[in-house]
């Protein structure tokens, strides 16, 4: 099936850092990827939806300028913590759409980056 | 707007029980509609994906099933273990289509 990668998995930096996660489709390729955080015991939230090639489109309440997204490829695409304070601290999931395979409108998520600012 | 709503948000049973994970949705125009698993500190696997138009998916000891004119899924888990202890999250798309909506998820705990 199709998997998605995320790297670090996990990433502990100072307060005033900034920190790139990045997130690959390994065996497809992903126009649109999303990236979500998730703060403890609650669900999941989008940040912005990555678009190969183009700018993403940020969520309401998400500050773009925080949270930088580049989707270069059709297998890669970054986010960037920037200036990260202790409130950023919290889990980064990724998620891929597969374009084209058959369940074309399945997402695939990747195993998340535990983001911990001291 | 999509609203996805999960009951109980957690839910403590004995080993060996069948239970069952309810969802509902707002919006019922969806195309389809997916159950996760995720344990403690990991992402999400991807239990069981409904298209519209079916009314049921199975695997294994997991069958879902998918009522879209009353906005409403189940997630069925049949003798349950241990190992099934981990937070069950619900997803639909959005109004519109293009993005995933969560449930706040199910917290579970079997009882060896």
């Amino acid at each position: 099936g199709a998997v998605v990668s995320q790297h670090p998995s996990w990433v502990i930096c100072k307060s005033g850092t900034s920190v790139k996660i990045e997130c690959r489709s390994l065996d497809f390729q992903a126009t649109t990827m999303f990236w979500y955080r998730q703060f403890p015991k609650q669900s999941l939230m989008l940040m912005a939806t990555s678009n190969e090639g183009s700018k993403a489109t940020y969520e309401q309440g998400v500050e773009k300028d925080k949270f930088l997204i580049n989707h270069a490829s059709l297998t890669l695409s970054t986010l960037t913590v920037t200036s990260a304070h202790p409130e950023d601290s919290s889990f980064y999931i990724c998620s891929a759409k597969n374009q084209g395979l058959a369940g074309a409108d399945t997402q695939y998520f990747g195993p998340g980056t535990r983001l911990t600012v001291l | 707007k999509q609203e996805v709503t999960q009951i109980p948000a957690a839910l403590s049973v004995p080993e060996g029980e069948n239970l069952v994970l309810n969802c509902s949705f707002t919006d019922s125009a969806i195309y389809n509609l997916q159950w996760f698993r995720q344990d403690p500190g990991k992402g999400l696997t991807s239990l069981l994906l409904i298209q519209s138009s079916q009314r049921e998916q199975t695997s294994g000891r997991l069958n879902a099933s998918l009522d879209k004119s009353s906005g409403r899924s189940t997630l069925y888990i049949a003798a349950s273990q241990p190992g099934d202890s981990a937070t069950y999250l619900c997803a639909v798309p959005n109004t519109g289509g293009f993005k995933t909506i969560f449930g706040a998820g199910t917290r579970l705990f079997v009882k060896a």
